[in-house]
């Protein structure tokens, strides 16, 4: 079954630790993205990535880090979480240059994320 | 640069009632455009889309839509509503051609009503 998937679903954290979600797809998708989702404000991508090894800003990236060192896979790292990153996270992949039938993206269901 | 504007975050309805749901974007080039739907602690699932060819689609659970470019418009329609599409709906946008930089509109809440 095609999807992407997120981890973890819900995590509560301190201000200052350190921590990672993961996301991963099967689709062999080159291009993902993550988004933050907060009320009234839609989605907003904070980074993406057109292939392994390239990644760029989205419209909201501080205080945010990625790595895409496969294909498959697109973590967001928080080095230093502070209480305005307390937000719904989405993971996104689609093809980069989907032509066609082929152009949506995937999401994954989400990490709601709570930094106290 | 490419933006969606969704008219009114919040939607009401009665049951059976006509559902329309306003999407308008702006785009450098020719858009792919997007209607997703979330429903309540789920994540994002697409509805519709409109890529090239017909500019009416439809989608699923009976969504419909138009692609309007004098208007540049993509407005969501239902003709009769059901409480299960009480969710929050976006718009999207990306590109046509280059990459898949795909954005949204803040999102309307649909809310059905007996």
């Amino acid at each position: 079954e095609a999807q992407v998937t997120q981890n973890p679903r819900y995590l509560i954290t301190v201000t200052g630790k350190k921590l990672t979600v993961t996301c991963s797809q099967n689709m062999n998708h080159e291009y993902m993205s993550w988004y933050r989702q907060d009320p009234g404000l839609g989605l907003r991508q904070i980074y993406y990535s057109m292939n392994v090894e390239v990644t760029d800003k989205g419209d909201v990236p501080e205080g945010y880090k990625v790595s895409r060192k496969e294909k498959r896979n697109f973590p967001l790292i928080l080095e230093s979480p502070s209480p305005n990153q307390t937000s719904l996270y989405f993971c996104a992949s689609s093809l980069s240059r989907g032509l066609g039938v082929n152009t949506e993206a995937f999401f994954g269901q989400g990490t709601r994320l709570t930094v106290v | 640069a490419q933006s969606v504007t969704q008219l009114g975050s919040h939607v009401s309805v009665s049951e059976g009632a006509l559902v329309l749901l306003r999407c308008n974007y702006s785009s450098s080039v020719p858009p792919y455009l997007f209607w997703y739907v979330q429903y309540p602690n789920q994540g994002l699932q697409l509805l519709l889309k409109y890529t090239t060819g017909a500019t009416l689609v439809k989608g699923i659970n009976g969504f419909e839509a138009e692609f309007k470019k004098s208007e540049t418009s993509f407005h969501l329609t239902k003709p009769s509503a059901h409480m299960s599409d009480a969710a929050e709906y976006f718009c999207a946008v990306r590109p046509s051609s280059g990459y898949s930089t795909l954005t949204f509109g803040k999102g309307t809440m649909l809310l059905v009503s007996p």
